[in-house]
């Protein structure tokens, strides 16, 4: 089993409509859960990081984490053409070193 | 505020060779990560400085990587001798406080043949 699991898509989304990504984790003791954004041959972006189960809201994102259940997911609303990227969950192990998943690489479709 | 900056943006080797990667953390940023992106897998941690310090090492491959952060502020990640398998994507990042947000930099694509 993966320590970070990430379905690796392709996820196709219209424009417009709710693209989401899931992540599940294996480390129970995992403190602290990011979702990147990689383009294609660019560094990867932070877009939200989340600490506390729970849902945290940023413009059109929101990040949630059930740590009882091990996943955190990634909500993104009205999708847009621009949102299409890689989406990379990761997750901090001991406060210090980032487990990442494989990615989702996701396409918002006009 | 400039971001994490890498150098190489390329570099394609033989074989044998030496390859020196070289990060710029963000100003101020006492944790320095090395992170590495084979094709196809996962990204995969290195090592974690603090400031001169490493403070983790244990994702390093094998004794062919030497990294260091002399005087804490940019870092160096040498590969000798190189082979095919070290080929890949080599990301830096850094980060403020331990266990805060990390950011990362455009990283180095190593192509060993």
């Amino acid at each position: 089993q993966k320590e970070v699991e990430q379905n690796s898509g392709p996820l196709s989304v219209p424009e417009g409509a709710i693209a989401s990504l899931n992540c599940t984790y294996s480390d129970r003791g995992s403190q602290s859960f990011f979702w990147y954004r990689q383009y294609s041959g660019k560094s990867p972006e932070l877009i939200m990081s989340i600490y506390s189960n729970g849902d945290k809201e940023d413009g059109r994102f929101t990040a949630q984490l059930n740590k009882a259940s091990q996943y955190v997911s990634l909500l993104i609303r009205d999708s847009q053409p621009s949102d299409s990227a890689t989406y990379l969950c990761a997750v901090s192990q001991g406060a210090q070193k980032l487990v990442f998943g494989q990615g989702t690489r996701l396409t918002i479709n006009p | 505020e400039a971001g994490v900056t890498q150098f190489p943006s390329h570099s394609v080797i033989e074989k044998g060779q030496t390859v020196t990667l070289r990060c710029d953390p963000i100003s101020g940023h006492d944790n320095l990560y090395w992170y590495r992106r084979v094709m196809g897998k996962e990204i995969k941690f290195l090592l974690h400085f603090v400031k001169e310090s490493k403070q983790d090492e244990s994702g390093m491959p094998n004794n062919r990587f030497l990294a260091e952060r002399t005087g804490g502020t940019y870092s160096t990640l040498k590969v000798q001798p190189a082979e095919l398998e070290d080929s890949g994507v080599y990301f830096c990042a850094s980060s403020q406080i331990l266990g805060s947000e990390a950011f990362f930099g455009q990283g180095t694509r190593l192509t060993v043949v």
